[in-house]
């Protein structure tokens, strides 16, 4: 059972649009939710994260927006660069005590941009 | 800025051999985590540590021993070698015990044959 599901599982986008990717959680204990970006045969990448209390939170080029009732978050790239071709990973924790906040990841959005 | 430091980055075993895979978080961070990233497949969870200690466990085999030291790097260690084993293997570090927020290295590539 996916507790992360993830879409699309790829993505094309042009240079200078806008990409967006979908992230969607099954458990309500989560309150932790950031975003990966992985380039091939490195390691994750932490881009940017929310909490349940925030809605949206922007930085640079980078927005997640949250929405706690429909259990669902979404990472907006604006501006996409060719640059910006990689594998997103959305993921969700929860604490419950020191080094339990054991990561769960969407199975990833491979995003290419053309230019 | 320092990161998560990963030894080695690639290796090659023979089935039902052993491998030692090691971690050396970033400077004053305190818990590692270690995670197994098959081929096209997200990151899972194995185990983690907090001042040398474990903290929580997942889908790690039996197979599969990891510790943290006194100087906080962890080292996994991977015995009876399976075709299947053949990933990358991450390790994330972060501050500290109320800390989420998980940096990760470049991670170990394993190549069973």
């Amino acid at each position: 059972q996916q507790q992360v599901k993830q879409s699309p599982q790829s993505l094309i986008v042009q240079k200078g649009g806008i990409s967006i990717i979908n992230c969607a959680y099954e458990n309500t204990a989560f309150d932790y939710f950031p975003w990966y970006q992985q380039f091939p045969g490195k390691g994750p990448a932490l881009l940017i994260a929310i909490r349940p209390d925030v809605s949206e939170k922007k930085e640079g080029r980078f927005t997640i927006s949250f929405n706690k009732s429909a259990k669902q978050f979404s990472l907006h790239i604006m501006d996409s660069q060719p640059g910006d071709s990689a594998t997103y990973f959305c993921a969700a924790s929860q604490g419950s005590g020191a080094g339990s906040y054991q990561l769960t990841f969407g199975k990833g959005t491979k995003l290419s941009v053309i230019p | 800025a320092a990161g998560v430091i990963q030894s080695p980055r690639h290796l090659i075993k023979e089935k039902r051999e052993t491998a030692t895979l090691k971690c050396y978080p970033i400077p004053r961070h305190d818990t590692v985590y270690w995670y197994q990233q098959g081929p096209g497949q997200d990151p899972q969870f194995l185990i983690s540590f907090y001042e040398k200690m474990q903290s929580d466990k997942g889908s790690i085999p039996d197979r599969f021993s990891a510790q943290q030291f006194s100087d906080y790097h962890s080292e996994l260690n991977m015995s009876s070698l399976e075709l299947g084993d053949s990933a990358l293997y991450f390790c994330a570090s972060s501050l500290d015990a109320g800390s989420d927020t998980q940096y990760f290295g470049p991670g170990t590539r394993l190549t069973v044959l």
